[in-house]
């Protein structure tokens, strides 16, 4: 079946410092999604990436849609404390039901 | 606009025993999803409803959870009996039309 990984596991960075994040699937995805969960808190919806070699930005956030529609990344730009927590891509599947399958998630702790 | 209102918060059972879950999601979205998110892993999606009708349960464990999305708009998971690897906090989300999903502060439960 579909597989999401997503490296690294886990991530230290010291405040100021960029942080990625990398997507993989085993799949080709119709679109795919980026969460944040806070430690103790539930994800919270970034943003939805659609088009082949799409790029998004947000603030310092960075997104970007490989173009085989297979891989994506999020990039931080100098890292705040706030930007601590877990960070999830969902892709879509492009066939049976469509349904989202969440990555294995990267854990970001930054230091002051 | 209020969110997706789960409860409880949190659950204690022994194992064997049987417990349920109930969601309310944002009122007027069709899509309705649970997820099991075991410590330091992603979501991983149980059922998928759109109204009443269930998209996806490929994953739930059919001899021992259930789910039911009576009227198109609350939604309860039972699990009976509980093994202790069901220990995990489960998280309801709602969407419109399969586009962003809100997510619930999520039922922890454990089993011992």
């Amino acid at each position: 079946g579909q597989q999401v990984m997503q490296i690294p596991q886990y991530q230290h960075v010291q405040e100021g410092e960029d942080f990625t994040t990398y997507c993989n699937s085993s799949t080709t995805l119709s679109n795919i999604q980026w969460y944040k969960q806070r430690p103790g808190g539930h994800p919270v919806f970034l943003i939805q990436l659609v088009k082949s070699g799409e790029v998004k930005k947000q603030k310092r956030l960075t997104f970007q849609f490989g173009e085989a529609k297979k891989n994506s990344s999020l990039h931080i730009t100098a890292t705040q404390t706030t930007d601590v927590g877990t960070y999830f891509c969902a892709g879509r599947a492009t066939s049976g039901t469509y349904k989202y399958i969440f990555g294995t998630g990267t854990r970001l702790k930054v230091l002051a | 606009e209020a969110g997706v209102a789960q409860s409880p918060r949190y659950k204690i059972i022994e194992k064997r025993q049987s417990v349920a879950f109930w969601c309310n999601p944002i009122s007027g979205h069709a899509t309705l999803y649970w997820y099991q998110q075991i410590l330091g892993q992603g979501p991983k999606l149980l059922i998928q409803f759109q109204n009443n009708g269930v998209v996806d349960d490929s994953q739930l464990p059919k001899d021992r959870f259930s789910a039911e999305r009576l009227k198109g708009v609350d939604s309860t998971l039972k699990i009976q009996p509980a093994k202790l690897e069901d220990s995990a906090v489960y998280l309801c989300a709602s969407s419109l039309e399969e586009t962003e999903a809100f997510f619930g502060q999520g039922t922890r439960l454990t089993v011992v």
